[in-house]
């Protein structure tokens, strides 16, 4: 089974609906992360997470909120979603002391029409 | 924007090394140079990481000049499944820093 994984796969929803994206992990990992792409643009960082109490913006956080129910999960919404969200998202995952070395989800690709 | 530079491709024959460079020429001497991959769509992988010294594990090796101002990740043996799009880069991920900054990277095609 996957270490990490997300869910949805693949989600298409129409502007100004809330969405929800889902990730959890097998690995014991304190730190977890958001993440997009967008063609030809890398992966950018939306929100991370050190603990379940510890939440912090990352670069392109606007639109998005983010909520760490325990240590295994981390969700990502977008409130009212806008077709410049439709990207590829990733959810990450990371040891206390060894951030440098992330463990990614498969990926959600989300489209907002 | 990312730190590093990379060459924007490169072609690779099956079952020869594939040696894809980076350059990390603003290195700070706490900094360690990561490299990652990504197939296709897939979520980036983890490859390897070095900080001074020459690294070899399962996947790959990595060479670090002596002045860590460029690496050199090195595929013994490529296969059809490492082409992919690598992706080099350099940080200290200790402490409460979380952003790996991801480049472009280099797109590796290896051919039959």
């Amino acid at each position: 089974d996957a270490d990490v994984t997300q869910t949805p796969r693949n989600r298409i929803t129409k502007t100004g609906k809330r969405i929800m994206l889902e990730c959890s992990q097998t690995k014991g990992h304190d730190r977890m992360y958001w993440y997009r792409q967008d063609p030809g643009l890398g992966l950018r960082l939306i929100y991370y997470s050190f603990d379940v109490k510890d939440i912090n913006k990352g670069e392109i956080s606007d639109g998005y909120s983010v909520s760490r129910q325990a240590q295994a999960k981390f969700s990502l919404s977008l409130e009212s979603a806008i077709p410049n969200q439709t990207a590829l998202y990733f959810c990450a995952t990371s040891d206390l002391d060894r951030v440098g070395e992330q463990f990614f989800g498969p990926g959600t690709r989300l489209t907002v029409l | 924007d990312a730190k590093t530079t990379q060459p924007t491709s490169m072609d690779c024959a099956e079952g020869r090394a594939a040696n894809l460079p980076c350059n990390h020429s603003t290195i700070s001497g706490n900094e360690y140079v990561y490299w990652y991959r990504q197939i296709h769509s897939q979520g980036p992988q983890y490859i390897i990481h070095g900080l001074k010294n020459n690294e070899t594990n399962e996947m790959a090796s990595l060479i670090i000049t002596e002045d860590r101002k460029s690496s050199t990740l090195i595929l013994p043996h490529a296969t059809l499944r490492d082409t992919a799009v690598y992706y080099c880069i350099d940080g200290n991920y200790g402490g409460s820093q979380g952003n790996l900054i991801f480049g472009k990277g280099t797109k590796l095609s290896v051919k039959p």
